[in-house]
């Protein structure tokens, strides 16, 4: 099976700007959760979506949001960028049944200039 | 509230010997626990996990790690460490039982293997 697939994997913007990420979970999987890391915050999680809805969210602004689609695909959104939006974004999918691991994609390094 | 406590940012071992990576949780409920490794510019690999089955956990490339419910420890162990294990490594909390999914990392441990 082809793993978490996340794109683009480099992205460069610009304060004040807004981004989408895009996250293609395993084949199956109905769960998908992002997390964002930094080297001061290190890994929190933003949140979680399974079957199109949103199941849990984390401590973040409103600035960032998200969505699943009817495939499972994933996207992130981040409007008005701030240059502390600077971090790697990690995509996971977890199957959605009893099983509760998670598998990570390679992430996408945002940088904020 | 979920939390988990690595207790070295960095380990140093030189090639051959065993490795120890500590690390310490908090939960309400009856945790799954997780063990990852991110080697540099790549995303989180599983290396093993504990939920609720046997205490001593078997993983990938000859790890294990062993739940220890009266120290709520979950210590990372290899005995022969090899240059390719260098890498930073993840203790991961998740607590279904309380209605999410939601993953609580540590801090790291950064692991350099010593030729």
């Amino acid at each position: 099976k082809a793993g978490v697939t996340q794109t683009p994997r480099y992205l460069i913007k610009t304060r004040g700007q807004q981004v989408t990420l895009s996250c293609s979970p395993i084949s199956g999987h109905r769960s998908v959760s992002w997390y964002q890391q930094t080297p001061g915050q290190g890994l929190q999680f933003l949140f979680e979506y399974f079957s199109e809805t949103q199941r849990n969210k984390g401590n973040f602004p409103g600035r960032f949001s998200g969505r699943q689609f009817s495939n499972s695909r994933s996207e992130m959104n981040v409007s008005t960028l701030e240059l502390g939006d600077s971090a790697l974004y990690l995509c996971a999918s977890r199957s959605g049944t009893s099983s509760y691991e998670q598998y990570f994609g390679p992430g996408t390094r945002l940088t904020v200039t | 509230a979920q939390s988990v406590t690595q207790l070295d940012s960095h380990v140093s071992v030189s090639e051959g010997t065993p490795v120890l990576l500590r690390c310490n949780y908090s939960s309400s409920y009856s945790p799954s626990l997780f063990w990852y490794v991110q080697h540099p510019n790549k995303g989180l690999q599983l290396l093993l996990k504990y939920t609720s089955a046997a205490t001593l956990v078997k993983g990938i490339n000859g790890f294990e790690a062993e739940f220890k419910k009266s120290e709520t420890s979950f210590h990372l162990t290899k005995p022969s460490a090899h240059m390719s294990d260098a890498a930073e490594y993840f203790c991961v909390v998740s607590d279904p039982a309380s209605g999410t999914y939601k993953y609580i990392f540590g801090t790291g441990t950064r692991l350099k293997v010593l030729a």
